[in-house]
C-alpha cells in the first residue's frame, strides 16, 4: 500500500548547526502532514504541521516545507540543541474517510553533539 | 494543552495471559482514539480506530479477537491484548483527536511497553 518513507537515515550535527530532515510520501491524496519528535520510551510529541494548500510553515526554531510536485516534506531545525536529539517522524493524513488516521514514515535519528 | 494519559507505562506478563492498557483524554472529549504499535527501531503502525460507543475499526492484518478495543466513554479507550505471546511484545501507543477540525495535531499518550515472557 501507499506509505510515507524515510528509509531509516541518521543525522549527526554539532550544537548550533541547522538540521534538515527529509521525508518522501507516496499518497497524493494526503492533505495534512505532521512532524513528530519521539524520545526513547515516550510517545510522539507534536512539533509542527502543514496543510496541503501551503508550502511552508514556521514555528519556533522549526520550519516545515512541503513540495507536492515531488511529494516531499522537510523539517528544518535552526540552531540545533542537544535536547533536540531524538527520532523524528513525518506523518500524513489522507482526510476524507481516513480522517484521523496517520501513516508514519520510518523515522530519522537525530544526534546533536555538544 | 490537551493531554492523553496512558496506563500502565510498562507491563510484563506471562505468555497466555491478557493485558489491558488504558488511554484517557484528561482535559478534552475524544470521540475518536487511535491505537498504534511500534516495534524496536521501527515506525508506528496503526492498529485500529476506536470510536466512542461503536465497534473499533481494525487495520488489515490486525486480529480483532486478539486486540480487543473498548471505547465506552468520551475520555477512555482500552486495548486488551488477549492470550499474549512473546511476539506481541511491543510499544503500544494511543492517540486522540482534539476535535473534528484538522486545526491541531493529534495528541499521543506516553506509550505502554509490553513484554510477554
Amino acid at each position: 500500500g501507499e506509505s510515507v518513507g524515510l528509509h531509516l537515515p541518521t543525522l549527526s550535527v554539532q550544537e548550533g548547526d541547522n538540521s534538515i530532515i527529509n521525508c518522501a510520501y507516496s499518497n497524493s491524496a494526503s492533505d495534512y502532514f505532521i512532524w513528530y519528535k519521539q524520545e526513547s520510551g515516550k510517545g510522539p510529541q507534536f512539533i509542527i504541521d502543514i496543510r496541503s494548500n501551503m508550502d511552508k510553515r514556521q514555528g519556533q526554531r522549526v520550519t516545515v516545507l512541503l513540495n507536492k510536485t515531488v511529494k516531499h516534506l522537510s523539517l528544518q531545525i535552526a540552531a540545533t540543541q542537544p535536547g533536540d536529539s531524538a527520532v523524528y517522524f513525518c506523518a500524513e493524513n489522507a482526510g476524507g474517510t481516513s480522517y484521523g488516521k496517520l501513516t508514519f514514515g520510518q523515522g530519522t535519528i537525530l544526534t546533536v553533539h555538544p | 494543552g490537551a493531554v492523553v494519559s496512558q496506563h500502565p507505562s510498562r507491563v510484563i506478563c506471562k505468555s497466555g495471559t491478557s493485558v489491558k492498557i488504558e488511554c484517557r483524554s484528561l482535559d478534552f472529549q475524544a470521540t475518536t482514539m487511535f491505537w498504534y504499535r511500534q516495534f524496536p527501531k521501527q515506525s508506528l503502525m496503526l492498529m485500529a480506530t476506536s470510536n466512542e460507543g461503536s465497534k473499533a475499526t481494525y487495520e488489515q492484518g490486525v486480529e480483532k479477537d486478539k486486540f480487543l478495543i473498548n471505547h465506552a466513554s468520551l475520555t477512555l479507550s482500552t486495548l486488551t491484548v488477549t492470550s499474549a505471546h512473546p511476539e506481541d511484545s511491543s510499544f503500544y501507543i494511543c492517540s486522540a483527536t482534539l476535535g473534528t477540525a484538522l486545526s491541531v495535531g493529534y495528541t499521543f499518550g506516553s506509550g505502554t511497553r509490553l513484554t510477554v515472557v
